[in-house]
């Protein structure tokens, strides 16, 4: 167990629904990463935030978003949902410098 | 184009064998972090090297950190099964906390 939990594990939807995802950070780390993982791009950045602001944006389309609320928990949202989002979504925590990722076990989302 | 590349993409060696991942870019990098990926799990974190030159051992692994603060390197001596996994190298730019990943290496080790 690493502390950084994500729920679901896996989830199957269809095509243009909308699915949130669901990170809580290890205790004491202020900073929250979401990651897509897939076969063909690997490890792709999507969002940072840091003790509920967000501070940085990656490759992430307009249809999702996210947010870190007061307890720093995070979400991400992704909607109207296409076959090509299928993949591994990643979140990590940090204390906040150069120390390191803590890496959840992911969600495996699929799209049919 | 990735900012960093792995290579190679795939090795399968035999136990005991010694091996080295690299990790190059054009790109120079603030901090450098090398992470390793089982099946169905997060990356989980080996190294984080910040200085040119700087050199880490962990065991069997030893990091490298390139002078020039753009490419790194992976060696495992005597490599053991126990080490089959997808490695992965990641770098910081500048003041930024968001790591940019390499492609992975695939590392088989056979009995």
């Amino acid at each position: 167990d690493s502390g950084v939990t994500q729920t679901p594990k896996h989830l199957i939807t269809a095509t243009g629904q909308r699915v949130t995802l669901r990170c809580s950070p290890r205790s004491g780390d202020l900073s929250v990463y979401w990651y897509q993982q897939s076969l063909d791009q690997g490890l792709q950045f999507l969002i940072h935030y840091y003790n509920g602001e967000e501070r940085a944006k990656g490759n992430i389309l307009e249809r999702f978003s996210a947010q870190q609320f007061p307890d720093l928990h995070s979400e991400l949202n992704l909607s109207s949902l296409e076959l090509g989002d299928s993949a591994l979504y990643f979140c990590a925590s940090s204390v906040g410098g150069f120390d390191g990722y803590t890496f959840g076990s992911g969600t495996r989302l699929t799209v049919v | 184009t990735q900012l960093l590349e792995q290579s190679p993409q795939f090795l399968s060696i035999q136990e005991g064998e010694n091996l080295t991942v690299y990790c190059n870019s054009s790109s120079v990098f603030s901090s450098l972090q090398w992470y390793r990926q089982e099946p169905g799990e997060g990356p989980v974190l080996l190294v984080t090297v910040v200085t040119g030159g700087e050199v880490k051992k962990l065991k069997r692994l030893t990091f490298q950190f390139g002078d020039a603060r753009k490419d790194s390197s992976l060696h495992i001596t005597a490599a053991q099964p126990g080490d089959t996994g997808l490695y992965l190298c990641a770098g910081a730019r500048g003041s930024a906390r968001q790591l940019t990943f390499g492609s992975g290496t695939q590392l088989t080790v056979l009995p």
